[in-house]
């Protein structure tokens, strides 16, 4: 069974930093591309990053240069360090497998909080 | 860049189907898209994906009430035989150049 468990939210106060992890099971994680996916409070989901089975990173223009994806797979933990915080960066948090081959989102985790405010 | 558009918001009653759409921008018709749902509280929940010829394959544990279908730049979802528990936000999702794209997502309402 697929598991996905985020961690490391919480209160950061603007300009802020905070490291997010992604605990992965049930699946060859090093074969898999993954995602970070978030979605601000009574809002939709807006995509965040991608990164490879390769280790190639995708941002998108919204966090371009604030976020960094990276993956670790011995650990088969993912993670989004997210740095220079702004209210609008508050939301749910979830990371998400991709399907082999396509963008897919085939699984995702529960999420975690992060609220920027001081 | 492809756009994804669906209505805000959608209600049909218990026991009855509903046919949610998903519109992709001209140009890029011929995308394929994922349907999700998330139901209050909850994370979201990956239900099929739908391709341009209207193929689509259900995530794992996704009932047989739920299918998909496609007409030119239009991707949908039914889902027959509403349940209470159906009802919840749907979005779909498809993917760029190095990018994901979501829909604004349509809440359904089981009246």
């Amino acid at each position: 069974e697929v598991q996905l468990l985020e961690s490391g939210g919480g209160l950061v106060q603007p300009g802020g930093s905070l490291r997010l992890s992604c605990a992965a099971s049930g699946f060859t994680f090093k074969n898999f591309a993954m995602s970070w996916v978030r979605q601000a409070p009574g809002k939709g989901l807006e995509w965040v990053s991608a990164i490879s089975d390769g280790g190639g990173a995708y941002y998108a223009d919204s966090v371009k240069g604030r976020v960094t994806i990276s993956r670790d797979n011995s650990k088969k933990t993912l993670y989004l360090q997210m740095n220079s915080l702004r209210a609008e960066d508050t939301a749910v948090y979830y990371c998400a497998k991709e399907a082999d081959g396509d963008y897919v989102l085939e699984y995702w985790g529960q999420g975690t909080l992060v609220t920027v405010s001081s | 860049q492809v756009v994804l558009t669906q209505s805000p918001s959608a209600s049909a009653s218990l026991g009855a189907s509903v046919k949610l759409t998903c519109t992709l921008t001209s140009g890029h018709s011929g995308y394929a898209i994922a349907w999700h749902q998330q139901q209050p509280e909850k994370g979201p929940r990956f239900l099929m994906n739908v391709n341009r010829d209207g193929s689509h394959s259900k995530g794992d544990g996704i009932p047989d009430r739920f299918s998909g279908s496609s007409s030119g730049a239009e991707r949908y979802l039914t889902v027959s035989s509403l349940q209470s528990e159906d009802e919840a936000d749907y979005y779909c999702q498809t993917w760029g150049i190095d990018t994901v794209v979501f829909g604004g997502g349509t809440k359904l309402t089981v009246l």
